[in-house]
C-alpha cells in the first residue's frame, strides 16, 4: 500500500525557516517524480514544487521561488521541503504527492500545518 | 499563472448527474491534453480522479468521467451518491514546468 506521511509543520515567525518531511512506502521511490502542494486554510490546491526521480530536474511556483528548496534522500525514501524567508501567506497544509500518472498526482499523504504568525 | 475557473458550487439529488467546467487558457487547459481532477472530503487529502483528461485511475468508479473543449475541461458524475458530496478541484500542466489547479467547487447531494 502506498502511504506518504508528512511532518515538520508548525508555528513559525514571519521571516523564520521550516523543513518538512515526506516519508515514503510501498512504492519505489526511487522511480518516481514527487511534488509538493499547498492549501490556505479554506482556500484551493496550489502546487509548490516538484523533483524528479533522482533529484536533476527541480521547478518551482514564483511564490515560493529563491525562499523554497526542494530535495529527495532516495536511500530513505524521503522528500523534504525547506523554506526559509516565510511569510504569513505561506501559511497552510501542505501535502506531497507522488507523480504517478503524466502530469498528475496519484497519492497524497494527509499533509501538515505550517502557520506563520507572529 | 491565474487559477483555473471553476463554479463555486453544484448539486443534484441521487441518482442524477452534475457536470463541473473548468475553465482555463490556451496556455494550458486548451493547450496540453494533462487536466486532471481532484476529489476532497474535509478534513482529508485529495484523491486523484481522472487524469490525462479522460482516463480513470484503478478503483474509480465508471461513474466519473472527463471530457475537454477548447480552454474547458468538464468532469461529470452520474448517478450521484451521497459519498459523491465532496470539493472537486481540477488542475492542468501549464507549460514552463508549472501546474495550476482550479478555484474548486462544492458539490452537494440534495
Amino acid at each position: 500500500e502506498v502511504q506518504l506521511v508528512e511532518s515538520g509543520g508548525g508555528l513559525v515567525q514571519p521571516g523564520g525557516s521550516l523543513r518538512l518531511s515526506c516519508a515514503a512506502s510501498g512504492f519505489t521511490f526511487r522511480s518516481y517524480w514527487m511534488f509538493w502542494v499547498r492549501q490556505a486554510p479554506g482556500k484551493g490546491l496550489v502546487w509548490v514544487s516538484e523533483i524528479n526521480s533522482d533529484g536533476s530536474s527541480i521547478n518551482y511556483a514564483d511564490s515560493v521561488k529563491g525562499r523554497f528548496t526542494i530535495s529527495r534522500d532516495n536511500a530513505k525514501s524521503t522528500l523534504f521541503l525547506q523554506m526559509n524567508s516565510l511569510r504569513v501567506e505561506d501559511t497552510a497544509v501542505y501535502y506531497c504527492a507522488r507523480g504517478g500518472q503524466p502530469a498528475a498526482f496519484d497519492y497524497w499523504g494527509r499533509g501538515t500545518l505550517v502557520t506563520v504568525s507572529s | 499563472q491565474s487559477a483555473l475557473t471553476q463554479p463555486p458550487s453544484a448539486s443534484g439529488s441521487p441518482g442524477q448527474s452534475v457536470t463541473i467546467s473548468c475553465t482555463g487558457t490556451s496556455s494550458d487547459v486548451g493547450g496540453y491534453n494533462y487536466v486532471s481532477w481532484y476529489q476532497q472530503h474535509p478534513g482529508k487529502a485529495p484523491k486523484l480522479m481522472i487524469y490525462e483528461v479522460t482516463k480513470r485511475p484503478s478503483g474509480v468508479p465508471d461513474r466519473f468521467s472527463g471530457s475537454k473543449s477548447g480552454n474547458t475541461a468538464s468532469l461529470t458524475v452520474s448517478g450521484l451518491q451521497a459519498e459523491d458530496e465532496a470539493d472537486y478541484y481540477c488542475s492542468s500542466y501549464g507549460g514552463s514546468n508549472n501546474y495550476v489547479f482550479g478555484t474548486g467547487t462544492k458539490v452537494t447531494v440534495l
